[in-house]
Parts: structure tokens; sequence; C-alpha cells
């Protein structure tokens, strides 16, 4: 597949563990704040979304925390497995027509066995 | 269903070249989007559209040139490929649903395109 971010920031964790991806965004507008995964010679696959007046949502294995005092957005994937190695992208939600994003530039998660 | 499917899945051109991209979704939905994803970088929007025979201009839109005909196609075009337009290239699509709500962009798996 095509090298999907030669110089992104990388997080390393053992099989097993959890592992916490961070994200800062810039805009205060924005209405929804989202992460997408990544693999090597895909196109990005939606995760968990988050609505502004929330902090905290929840799916399987993953949780978002969102800190709008500081603009910080992050992913808890619990249990990391094999299957979660991958690029991670946070985006944000423009609050007009059109549904457009902004996304972030993204981090590499390995996980080791 | 196919989901969004993009041809070509690669393509080599030389300066100055011309060539169109092709996006197709069979959601039935009703927007769609078109991506670069240049090496350390995520993606950055190019143009987009909102309905049939609507498009307006995203974040980085120099250079490209694009077309929703019929609802379920999205083309982009380079009239005069440049090395700077090397990139892969990521095409979307996703319901309108209610306003302010978010939909699931729903992507293709990309073409990469190499211009010498």
């Amino acid at each position: 597949g095509e090298s999907v971010g030669l110089h992104l920031p990388t997080l390393s964790v053992q099989e097993g563990d959890n592992s916490i991806i961070n994200c800062a965004y810039s805009n205060s507008a924005s209405d929804y704040f989202i992460w997408y995964k990544q693999e090597s010679g895909k196109g990005p696959q939606f995760i968990i979304d988050i609505r502004s007046n929330m902090d905290k949502r929840q799916g399987q294995r993953v949780t978002v925390l969102l800190n709008k005092t500081v603009k910080h957005l992050s992913l808890q994937i619990a249990a990391t497995q094999p299957g979660d190695s991958a690029v991670y992208f946070c985006a944000e939600k423009h609050n007009n027509a059109g549904n457009m994003l902004t996304f972030g530039g993204g981090t590499r998660l390995m996980v080791k066995p | 269903n196919a989901g969004v499917t993009q041809t070509p899945k690669f393509r080599v051109l030389k300066t100055g070249q011309s060539m169109t991209l092709l996006c197709a979704q069979d959601m039935n939905h009703e927007y769609m989007y078109w991506y670069r994803q240049d090496p350390g970088m995520g993606l950055r929007l190019i143009h987009y559209s909102v309905g049939e025979g609507t498009t307006a201009k995203g974040e980085v839109p120099d250079g490209y040139n694009v077309s929703r005909l019929k609802k379920q196609n999205f083309l982009l075009g380079l009239e005069s490929a440049a090395p700077s337009q090397t990139s892969v290239y990521f095409c979307a699509s996703n319901y309108r649903g209610a306003l302010g709500a978010y939909n699931e962009q729903f992507f293709g798996p990309g073409t990469r395109l190499t211009v010498l």
C-alpha cells in the first residue's frame, strides 16, 4: 500500500495494553469531532464521533474524550489488538452546510505482539 | 453494495497532461467530496458537492475541476498536471441528514497519482 504519513508521530503499545491517541483542534465553532482509522492501502474508516456539547462518548472498546477548554480530543482504545495497528486521524466538522471536515495530521499506532 | 469506488487505482502522468478521476457511490448519498493526502499530512478537501449539478471549492481547489452530472458520480479533473499534484486522492460520500447532524463519510480506496 501507499506510504501514509512518513513522518507521522508514532505510538507503540504492547498487545493488550490500552492506547491513548491525542489531537488538538483549532476551530471553537466546530460542532462535531470525529476519529477515523486508516490502514495501509485503504481509505479512512469511521470509528466514533462526539458532538461538541458532550465531553465523553463510548463505543465498542473505544472512548472519545473532548476538552473544549483546551481544544483537545483523545481516543482511548482498550485492550489494543494487532488489528488496531493503523494511522488514526481526528477531524472536526464545520458547522455549515456540506458536512465539511478538517483533518488533523494523524498518529501511527503500532501494536507489538 | 459496492460502497464508494474509485478509478483508476494508480496513474502516472507527465507534467502538462490531463486526466479525470472517477468516483462512484451506490448508497444514494447527496454529498460527495474529493480529498488529497500527502505523506505526513492528513486529508485536505479539494472540492465537494451537496447535490447533482452543484459543486463548491474546498481548502485546496487550485489546479482541479469537478463535475457532478449524476448523483452517483463525482469526477475530478486535472487539466494540466504538475508534480505538486502527486498525491493519493480519496473520494467520500455521505447522506445529507438533518441540519447540524453529523453523518459518517464513507471513503473510497484511493487513487495514487504520480506526476513526473
